[in-house]
C-alpha cells in the first residue's frame, strides 16, 4: 500500500523557536494533504487542508500564521509550528490522499513537546 | 454536511468475545464512511471503508462492518477478539469538496480494552 511518512517522530523545543515538520509520500503523488492535531485521548482535529502549488485551506480557529503549511511538491507539505508555546505540545498527523474519492493515507505522526 | 458519532468512549470485552464498536453518522448524501485503528504513539491505519457498494465490508484483521441505511449505522464488529486488537477506533465520514478533493472528519473515537 502507500506510504506516507512524517519527520521527525519525536521533537522538543524551546518555547519560542519554530519546529517544522515534514510529510512525503514515498511512493505516490499526493493531489491533496490532511495536517490533523490530536490531544491526548481525545480525536483528530483537522487543521488544514493542502493543494499542492496553492495555499492551504485552513479550518475555522485555526491560525494559520502560527501553523504555516507549504506543499511545495506533490510529495511533500510541511508544517511550521512558528514561535512555539508549552499549548502548541500535540500529537500531529499527516494525511494523503491521490485524487477524488481515494483513500487517505497517514504518516505515522509527530509528537511536539514545548518546554 | 456530514458528521459521525460513536458511542462509547471505552469498550472492555473479554479475549475471544464478540467486539462491537458503534457509529451513526449524518448525512444529507450517499456516505463514504471508513473505521481506523490507532495504536499508542502511531498514525492511524485504514480497517475497512464502504463506498456505496456491498453494505456489508470486510476488512483487516477480521473486522468487518456494516452499513444500514434504516438505522444511519456503521458499527464495527469482530467475532473473537484478540489482545493485540486493544487500542483506539475511528470512525469516519468522508466530504466531497465542491472542486474536487476529499475531506475526512473523525468521530471521538473508541477506546477498546481487551482483557484475559
Amino acid at each position: 500500500g502507500a506510504v506516507v511518512s512524517q519527520h521527525p517522530s519525536w521533537v522538543i523545543c524551546k518555547s519560542g523557536t519554530s519546529v517544522k515538520i515534514e510529510c512525503r509520500s514515498l511512493d505516490f503523488q499526493a493531489t491533496t494533504m490532511f495536517w490533523y492535531r490530536q490531544f491526548p485521548k481525545q480525536s483528530l482535529m483537522l487543521m488544514a487542508t493542502s493543494n499542492e502549488g496553492s495555499k492551504a485551506t485552513y479550518e475555522q480557529g485555526v491560525e494559520k500564521d502560527k501553523f504555516l503549511i507549504n506543499h511545495a511538491s506533490l510529495t511533500l507539505s510541511t508544517l511550521t509550528v512558528t514561535s512555539a508555546h508549552p499549548e502548541d505540545s500535540s500529537f500531529y498527523i499527516c494525511s494523503a490522499t491521490t485524487g477524488y474519492t481515494g483513500e487517505l493515507f497517514f504518516g505515522e505522526g509527530s509528537r511536539l513537546t514545548v518546554l | 454536511a456530514q458528521s459521525v458519532t460513536q458511542l462509547g468512549s471505552h469498550v472492555s470485552v473479554s479475549e475471544g468475545a464478540l467486539v462491537l464498536l458503534r457509529c451513526n453518522y449524518s448525512s444529507s448524501v450517499p456516505p463514504y464512511l471508513f473505521w481506523y485503528v490507532q495504536y499508542p504513539n502511531q498514525g492511524l491505519q485504514l480497517l475497512l471503508k464502504y463506498t456505496s457498494a456491498a453494505t456489508l465490508v470486510k476488512g483487516i484483521n477480521g473486522f468487518e462492518a456494516e452499513f444500514k441505511k434504516s438505522e444511519t449505522s456503521f458499527h464495527l464488529t469482530k467475532p473473537s477478539a484478540h489482545m493485540s486488537d486493544a487500542a483506539e477506533y475511528f470512525c469516519a465520514v468522508i466530504h466531497i469538496l465542491t472542486g474536487g478533493g476529499n475531506k475526512l472528519t473523525f468521530g471521538t473515537g473508541t477506546q477498546l480494552k481487551v482483557e484475559l
